[in-house]
């Protein structure tokens, strides 16, 4: 699986965008962006994947660049809540894979009043 | 919501014991998972266990765990000899058949070996 690179911390003013960054530059073709989080020890949580099309849900919208080597998660209005540390994972998908998730160190987001 | 389950939430332990930790994972689904998490340090992946049988472990996972699904319901993660760096939070998570989908975690038991 390829390898991601986030920025260790940041901040973000509630009720505000959190856009949270992640550079893959040596993502192959058949990887899929994943991002997770987790809020001060729990288990980790999902919250969006994508290929190559941007993804939105009901957490979050995943915007990735036509050359797939970066993505951002954003959070569109982000509240204390989603003070968490914020994976961004790279695997490959199907049928020969057993699914197991790489975590990186992530990024703990801040979120302020 | 169905939820991934584990229990005990804190296991307390002499180091060469043997301890087991217990999941439930959610009921249609056929992938599990544990992963541990040091503190401080961030979440790795220990075993995945499909159809019965292990599917893939890391280096980590060495003789001194086991993992099993003794019934339809639980998933277990057994340490034979404990050790003082085996203290950490452990980790079930679960997921229905198909590549793409995500990964549902438990909250985690937290084992503390003295």
């Amino acid at each position: 699986d390829a390898k991601t690179t986030q920025p260790t911390s940041m901040d973000c003013a509630e009720g505000r965008a959190a856009n949270l960054p992640c550079n893959h530059s040596t993502i192959s073709g058949n990887e899929y962006v994943y991002w997770y989080r987790q809020i001060h020890s729990q288990g980790p949580q999902y919250i969006i994947h994508g290929l190559k099309n941007n993804e939105t849900n009901e957490m979050a919208s995943l915007i990735i660049t036509e050359d797939r080597k970066s993505s951002t998660l954003i959070l569109p209005h982000a509240t204390l809540r989603d003070t968490a540390v914020y994976y961004c994972i790279v695997r490959v998908v199907g049928s020969s894979n057993t699914g197991k998730l790489i975590f990186g160190q992530g990024t703990t987001l801040q979120v302020k009043p | 919501e169905p939820e991934v389950t584990q229990t005990p939430s804190h296991q307390v332990t002499q180091m060469g014991q043997e301890v087991i930790l217990r999941c439930v994972p959610i009921s249609n689904h056929l992938y599990f998972y544990w992963y541990r998490q040091i503190l401080g340090q961030k979440v790795e992946f220990l075993v995945s266990f499909y159809n019965n049988e292990i599917s893939e472990k890391s280096e980590i996972f060495d003789d001194q765990f086991s993992v099993e699904r003794p019934d339809g319901s639980n998933f277990t993660l057994k340490i034979r000899s404990t050790k003082l760096e085996d203290s950490a939070m452990y980790f079930c998570a679960s997921k229905v058949a198909g590549g793409l989908n995500e990964q549902f975690f438990g909250p985690g038991t937290r084992l503390t070996v003295l």
